[in-house]
């Protein structure tokens, strides 16, 4: 079965300074990893993800994310963090080819951003 | 920007009641998931369609939920005899794609249940 775990439910951070969000998934095959943001009474919105390549992807607004195989980890990143960040993060993976279409969600961080 | 639409935002219901949910995805996306979102978790997928045909359910769909989509366009999600338990956001979400692949899910708002 497909799993993720964001260790996390708040992450403080000052203005400008980077963010790391974390991500672990566990999976029997190949992960395609993803991060979701979500604004308050609002969808979800795709950042990034991760299907194979180069580890590093790059996604909207600035953000980033690392696949590390060896520590089942996928943390998302930012170099100067901005208030307008500010949100409820979700990462998620499908177990490829395994698992169907559907994708397992972590329980989401909440990232909050001090001016 | 014509995004996945769902409607009511908000339905508030007596338990017992029957409720219907309404969610328009994006035109061409032949993809459609209902997902289940209670406060401080992440969403839980309930079920996907591939044009019409209901291709998975999860085992948290009970029989008092029924979802369809008739035509490969809009589709429903019906929850009968309402519980307390059901309250949450259902959220809707739709994509383009062919055999295996997993292109980005685009959710909707939601819709917001409460059930008294």
């Amino acid at each position: 079965a497909q799993s993720v775990a964001q260790p996390e439910d708040q992450v403080n951070v000052a203005e400008g300074n980077p963010l790391t969000v974390k991500c672990t998934y566990s999976v029997s095959g190949n992960p395609y990893l993803f991060w979701y943001v979500q604004y308050p009474n609002r969808g979800l919105q795709f950042l990034l993800k991760y299907i194979t390549g180069d580890n590093l992807v790059k996604g909207s607004y600035g953000f980033e994310a690392e696949f590390n195989k060896s520590q089942t980890s996928f943390h998302l990143k930012k170099p100067s963090a901005l208030v307008s960040d500010s949100a409820l993060y979700f990462c998620a993976v499908r177990d490829y080819p395994r698992s169907a279409r559907q994708l397992t969600f972590g329980s989401g961080t909440q990232l909050t951003v001090l001016p | 920007d014509t995004g996945v639409s769902q409607d009511p935002r908000h339905k508030i219901t007596k338990r017992g009641q029957n409720v219907t949910f309404r969610c328009d995805p994006i035109s061409e996306h032949n993809r459609l998931y209902w997902y289940r979102q209670t406060l401080g978790q992440g969403p839980e997928f309930l079920t996907y369609f591939q044009n019409e045909a209901q291709l998975e359910k999860s085992r948290l769909l009970s029989d008092r939920f029924s979802a369809e989509r008739p035509k490969g366009s809009f589709s429903t999600l019906e929850i009968q005899r309402t519980e307390q338990g059901d309250s949450a956001m259902y959220l809707c979400a739709s994509s383009l794609g062919v055999g295996g692949s997993m292109t980005p899910l685009h959710f909707g708002n939601g819709t917001r249940l409460t059930v008294t």
